[in-house]
């Protein structure tokens, strides 16, 4: 049971957006920055978003990211079949003393 | 080229012992804090220690806590995972990664390096 929520799967048609969403608490998403990784199939995971929302140099403007509260979400705009992965959110976690991911998003491209 | 290459995984009985290392090229070593993260087959990220820049401070995930010990040679640009009382359930594959200087970011990994426990 992972301590930050997301939904296991999303999908969309090239072109469309896509949201995932990531859901945590106060001790984690409500006092601290989210992060998101995109693995692709057989790969390291690579940072995509960092601090809620600043992409890394190199990822494409098509991915963003934003934080409320306890919850962060992910979005792709401008979907292609490159961006099929895994995409984790993560935070650090105040009450674990320790790095907290979310189960992971497997999105499909149609 | 900034590069991080893990080692030491391999095929250990339960209740064995297994070191991992981690070694950096093309970055300042001593001036990161470091993370280990696992994956089980076909499972999501599981984060499971972080070491300070120094070496002075260490976490664990509640998982791990007792049975691993994470550590760093800064002059040898390496870090370790010591690994003990194995579980078929920390069969993984161990990515160690580099924690941005300004943020809990991990912007750099390695390729990982597969640990099996199995009798």
């Amino acid at each position: 049971q992972s301590v930050l929520t997301q939904p296991p799967s999303a999908s969309g048609t090239p072109g469309q957006r896509v949201t995932i969403s990531c859901s945590g608490s106060s001790s984690n998403i409500g006092a601290n920055s989210v992060y998101w990784y995109q693995q692709l199939p057989e790969t390291a995971p690579k940072l995509l978003i960092y601090v809620n929302d600043q992409r890394p140099s190199g990822v494409p403007d098509r991915f963003s990211g934003s934080k409320s509260g306890t919850s962060a979400s992910l979005a792709i705009s401008g979907l292609q079949s490159e961006d099929e992965a895994d995409y984790y959110c993560s935070a650090w976690d105040d009450s674990l003393n320790g790095y907290v991911f979310g189960a992971g998003t497997e999105v499909t491209v149609l | 080229e900034v590069q991080l290459v893990e080692s030491g995984g391999g095929l250990v009985q339960p209740g064995g012992s297994l070191r991992l290392s981690c070694a950096a090229s093309g970055l300042t070593f001593s001036r990161y804090r470091m993370h280990w993260v696992r994956q089980a087959p076909g499972k999501g990220l599981v984060w499971v220690s972080r070491i300070k820049s120094d070496g002075s401070s260490t976490s664990y995930a509640d998982s791990v806590k007792g049975r691993f010990t994470i550590s760093r040679d800064n002059a040898k640009n390496t870090l370790y995972l010591q690994m003990s009382s194995l579980r078929a359930e920390d069969t993984a594959a161990y990515f160690c990664a580099r924690e941005m200087a300004t943020s809990y970011a991990l912007d750099i990994w390695g390729r990982g390096t597969m640990v099996t426990v199995s009798s």
